[in-house]
């Protein structure tokens, strides 16, 4: 079945960096887009950007943009998000979320979640 | 920027129908899909292109979207629909709505 797992639990200080990724299977990784999108402890979904896992184009947030880092590694199924310039209110859960296909804009399957805790 | 526009809350008492909308300007013209998010778990695809539902979604889940307003109905309310539901659509960029918490009451 169509599955993407998530990397672990990252807690980071301010100022620092995390990379979180999202391991797809159950279905060719390069026929659709990944979606990342966040959601602080409450607070609403953001969505933060995305990649075309067949031609590794991007697109973001303006919210993120110099701020976010989108890649994928075809061989591994595999994408990945960087947030830089972490600060305590980056603090949430991040999902990978597959495109209904590669550019459909809506989100058909998604993650268990990445907490990323950003504190001193 | 765009913005969705959705009530935070709607109250529903069992059996009978709710309706959660969603505003934004010329929202006819996007199309607009629909998420279930339960605490602690992650959103599920309700609705897509304002009216088409995912394999595995029950027929109680409905959308439309006209004018300036999308709307989610779910028909038959059941105690396991109470979650959080959240619209979203494109305009040059990915945007959600606030969300709506339903209560089943």
């Amino acid at each position: 079945q169509v599955q993407l797992v998530q990397s672990g639990a990252e807690v980071r200080k301010p100022g620092a960096s995390v990379k979180v990724s999202c391991k797809a299977s159950g279905y060719t990784f390069t026929t659709y887009a990944m979606h990342w999108v966040r959601q602080a402890p409450g607070q609403r979904l953001e969505w933060m950007g995305w990649i075309n896992a067949g031609n590794g184009d991007t697109k973001f947030s303006q919210k993120f943009q110099g701020r976010v880092t989108i890649t994928r590694d075809t061989s591994a199924s595999t994408a990945y998000m960087e947030l830089s310039s972490l600060r305590s209110e980056d603090t949430a859960v991040y999902y990978c979320a597959r495109d209904g296909c590669t550019s459909c804009y809506y989100m058909d399957v998604w993650g268990k979640g990445t907490t990323v805790t950003v504190s001193s | 920027s765009y913005e969705l526009t959705q009530p935070p809350s709607v109250s529903v008492s069992p059996g009978q129908t709710a309706s959660i909308t969603c505003s934004g300007e010329k929202l006819e013209n996007k199309y607009v899909c629909w998420y279930q998010q339960k605490p602690g778990q992650s959103p599920v695809l309700l609705i897509y292109q304002d009216t088409k539902r995912p394999s595995g979604i029950p027929e109680r889940f409905s959308g439309s979207n006209s004018g300036n307003t999308a709307t989610l109905t779910i028909s038959g309310t059941q105690a396991m629909d109470e979650a959080d539901y959240y619209c979203q659509a494109w305009d040059s960029s990915l945007v959600f709505g606030g969300g709506t918490k339903l209560t089943v009451l």
